[in-house]
C-alpha cells in the first residue's frame, strides 16, 4: 500500500526566503506527482504535476522535482511571500491503483511579513 | 478555475438521517471523485467515477454510494448518517485518467449530531 510523508509538518519563515517542502513515497511505481495548495476552509489548487518520466517542473517561483528511485520529490518556493502561507500537500497515483490519488498529510506554510 | 460546485456548503444533520451531497462541473469531464479529509488522516477517496453510471469504490467506501446519471452530476449518499461520517467532503474531476491534474471544488462541511 503506497504511503505518503511530508517533513515537515509545520514550517514558518521570513518574508524573502528560499524554502524546500519535502514529499516522501514507499512505493516507486508512480504514474504521476501533483502538488497541491489549500487555503484555510478552501479546496486544493493544483500546483504542479509531475509525469513519472519527467524529473522537474516549473511555474513561477516553485520548482518540483522527483526522483522515483529514491522515493522522493522536493517542492521549492523562491522568494517566498505572505501569500504564500498554506497547506502544501503532496499526491500520488501508483500503479495499479487507477484513478486512484494518495496524499500526504501536508505541511503548513507560514511566511511572516 | 474549473467549474465546480458542490451542493450544500455546510450541513448539520443527525445520526441516522440520510444525506446526499452534490457535486456539479461544467467542464465536461469524464472522471469526478469524491473525498473526505479529517485531522491526521488527509484526504482519502470514497468513491470515484469514470464515466455515467460508471462508478468504483475508493479507499473508505463504507457507508457511502454514489451515483452519477448526467456527465456534470457526481452524488454523494450517506445512507444513515454517523458521527464518524462528521468531516469536510470535497469532489474532484480530471479531464482524463492518471496521467492529468485533478481539481477540487470547493468543499462541503458535514457535522453529524
Amino acid at each position: 500500500k503506497q504511503e505518503v510523508t511530508q517533513i515537515p509538518a509545520a514550517l514558518s519563515v521570513p518574508e524573502g526566503e528560499n524554502l524546500v517542502l519535502n514529499c516522501s513515497f514507499t512505493d516507486s511505481a508512480i504514474y504521476n506527482l501533483q502538488w497541491f495548495r489549500q487555503d484555510p476552509g478552501k479546496g486544493l489548487t493544483s500546483l504542479l504535476l509531475i509525469q513519472s518520466s519527467q524529473r522537474e517542473q516549473t511555474s513561477g517561483r516553485l520548482n518540483a522535482s522527483l526522483d522515483k528511485s529514491s522515493g522522493r520529490s522536493t517542492l521549492y518556493i523562491a522568494a517566498s511571500q505572505p501569500g504564500d502561507s498554506a497547506t502544501y500537500l503532496c499526491a500520488v497515483i501508483s500503479g495499479g491503483s487507477n484513478y486512484k490519488l494518495t496524499f500526504g498529510k501536508g505541511t503548513l506554510l507560514t511566511v511572516n511579513p | 478555475d474549473a467549474g465546480i460546485t458542490q451542493s450544500p456548503r455546510h450541513k448539520v444533520t443527525e445520526t441516522g438521517t440520510p444525506v446526499t451531497l452534490r457535486c456539479h462541473q461544467t467542464e465536461n469531464h469524464r472522471y469526478m471523485y469524491w473525498y473526505r479529509q479529517d485531522p491526521g488522516h488527509g484526504l482519502r477517496l470514497i468513491h470515484y467515477s469514470y464515466g455515467v453510471k460508471d462508478t468504483d469504490k475508493g479507499e473508505v467506501s463504507d457507508g457511502y454510494s454514489v451515483s452519477r446519471s448526467k456527465t456534470e452530476d457526481f452524488l454523494l449518499t450517506l445512507e444513515s448518517a454517523t458521527s464518524s461520517q462528521t468531516s469536510v467532503y470535497f469532489c474532484a474531476i480530471s479531464e482524463r485518467e492518471q496521467l492529468e491534474t485533478q481539481y477540487f471544488g470547493p468543499g462541503t462541511r458535514l457535522l453529524v449530531l
